[in-house]
């Protein structure tokens, strides 16, 4: 069975630090997608990012930036120069690719709060 | 363009009763996902619809089911509700690409207090 493990509960930063946000996974499958969501208190989870397990480039949009290594089933994200806008639940999720599509199915983190003080 | 709209956004209800919670996807979305998130669970998938069938389901009771209409429009049913049931409810859509895994967009979702 896959899983996805943020052991990060809680992180609290001032703002302009630089935070990370671990994300370790576990699957048999050797095709599969991991992905970065954000939830702020509205509850919508927006998309962040997408990474297919055959691609280990790292990726960086703006202040965020992912580091994929799956030698160590990892697949981290850092947020540089914080803001308090950037206060919010962080999950990181995995979807298995056998049939080459996952029916909606997502495996989500326990999820990391954020919270980015001024 | 419109995201993903939930209705209601909060819902009270006692044991016993059932509920209908309503998901209208993006506009061009086939694929409509439910999720049931609590404190101690996290997030769980629930099932999928694409083209009014169900082709996915999580590892729910039978209480839960849901259904697609033919516009895209998903609503889900729980019935004889349970204190457990208390959840934020979340309805996700996705193109549903053929030969790769979809992104979903998800709703603000609905939270049911059973009490």
């Amino acid at each position: 069975a896959q899983k996805v493990t943020q052991a990060q509960t809680e992180i609290s930063v001032v703002e302009k630090e630089d935070v990370t946000l671990d994300c370790v996974y576990e699957t048999r499958d050797t095709t599969y997608y991991l992905f970065w969501y954000k939830q702020p208190p509205s509850g919508e989870l927006v998309f962040l990012i997408r990474r297919n397990s055959f691609d280990e480039q790292n990726e960086i949009s703006g202040r965020y930036s992912w580091n994929f290594q799956k030698s160590t089933s990892s697949f981290n994200f850092t947020i540089t120069a914080s803001q308090v806008v950037d206060s919010a639940v962080y999950f990181c999720a995995l979807s298995e690719g056998s049939g080459g599509t996952s029916y909606g199915k997502l495996t989500f983190g326990q999820g990391t709060i954020l919270t980015v003080h001024p | 363009k419109a995201g993903v709209t939930q209705t209601p956004r909060y819902l009270i209800k006692t044991r016993g009763q059932q509920v209908t919670l309503s998901c209208s996807p993006i506009s061009g979305h086939r694929s409509v996902s439910w999720y049931q998130q609590t404190p101690g669970q996290g997030l769980q998938f629930l099932f999928e619809y694409f083209s009014e069938t169900q082709r996915n389901k999580g590892n729910f009771p039978g209480r839960f089911s849901g259904r697609q209409f033919s516009n895209s429009r998903s609503e889900m049913n729980v019935s004889t509700l349970e204190l457990g049931d208390s959840a934020l409810y979340l309805c996700a859509s996705s193109l549903a690409e053929t030969g790769g895994i979809e992104k979903l967009f998800f709703g603000s979702g609905t939270q049911l207090s059973v009490l």
